[in-house]
């Protein structure tokens, strides 16, 4: 079935160091592939989205990359900020463009040490 | 307006209730969804409308109804909830561009339901 799996759940680095969050999806049709980031009590924001006819995208201090023939994708933050202390979600679209889901993976949480 | 609002933030209710939630956004968004999340989880569709009609419906049991009467609005009503139903509900919206490609999912804050 629709499937994504993340790793790892849990990751803590020092302020300043990279981080990077890996996911792997099952649908080969899946063609979006967005990251959001929630903190606590808060709600889902997007971070930055990636679409299957784009290998890499950055944004700053944020990017990721899609490897569509291997089905995985992965999240890399660079200069790790102690605000970036949240749980990180990725996910893949099932789905036409006017109707389409997203399965979420279930989710990092990063600590940033100062 | 740019954000998607829900109403109300918290919800008590006891399991023979009946309440509503509601969700609403003015940014021209045409494709709406319900999630549910649980403490620690990711979130979990449970419907999608499209050009105010429902397109997906995740086999959610039918004490949840699902509403939008105009496509600023969707509603999701409860009736005879389980105390397991307690979650935060959250409702995002998506912009509908023909010809287009997938477009983001904005969030709104949530209603935290407790089921007692």
């Amino acid at each position: 079935g629709e499937n994504v799996e993340q790793h790892p759940s849990t990751l803590s680095v020092q302020e300043g160091d990279s981080a990077v969050i890996k996911c792997t999806y099952s649908d080969s049709a899946s063609n979006y592939f967005p990251w959001y980031k929630q903190e606590l009590g808060k709600r889902p924001q997007l971070i930055i989205d990636i679409r299957s006819n784009v290998g890499e995208k950055k944004d700053q201090r944020i990017a990721v990359t899609l490897n569509k023939t291997a089905k995985h994708f992965s999240l890399h933050i660079t200069e790790t900020q102690p605000e970036d202390s949240a749980v990180y979600f990725c996910a893949a679209s099932i789905g036409g463009y006017s109707s389409y889901k997203l399965i979420f993976g279930s989710g990092t949480r990063l600590l940033v040490r100062p | 307006d740019t954000e998607v609002t829900q109403t109300p933030k918290h919800l008590v209710m006891g399991m023979t209730n009946k309440k509503s939630l509601k969700c609403e956004q003015h940014m021209g968004h045409r494709a709406m969804y319900w999630y549910k999340q649980k403490a620690k989880k990711p979130p979990e569709l449970m419907f999608v409308y499209s050009y105010e009609k429902l397109s997906i419906n995740e086999s959610v049991p039918s004490r949840f109804s699902p509403e939008c009467p105009n496509s600023s609005l969707l509603n999701l009503h409860l009736h005879a909830l389980q105390p397991e139903d307690s979650a935060l509900y959250l409702c995002a919206s998506s912009p509908i561009q023909r010809g287009s490609t997938y477009n983001e999912q904005f969030f709104g804050p949530g209603t935290r339901l407790t089921v007692l």
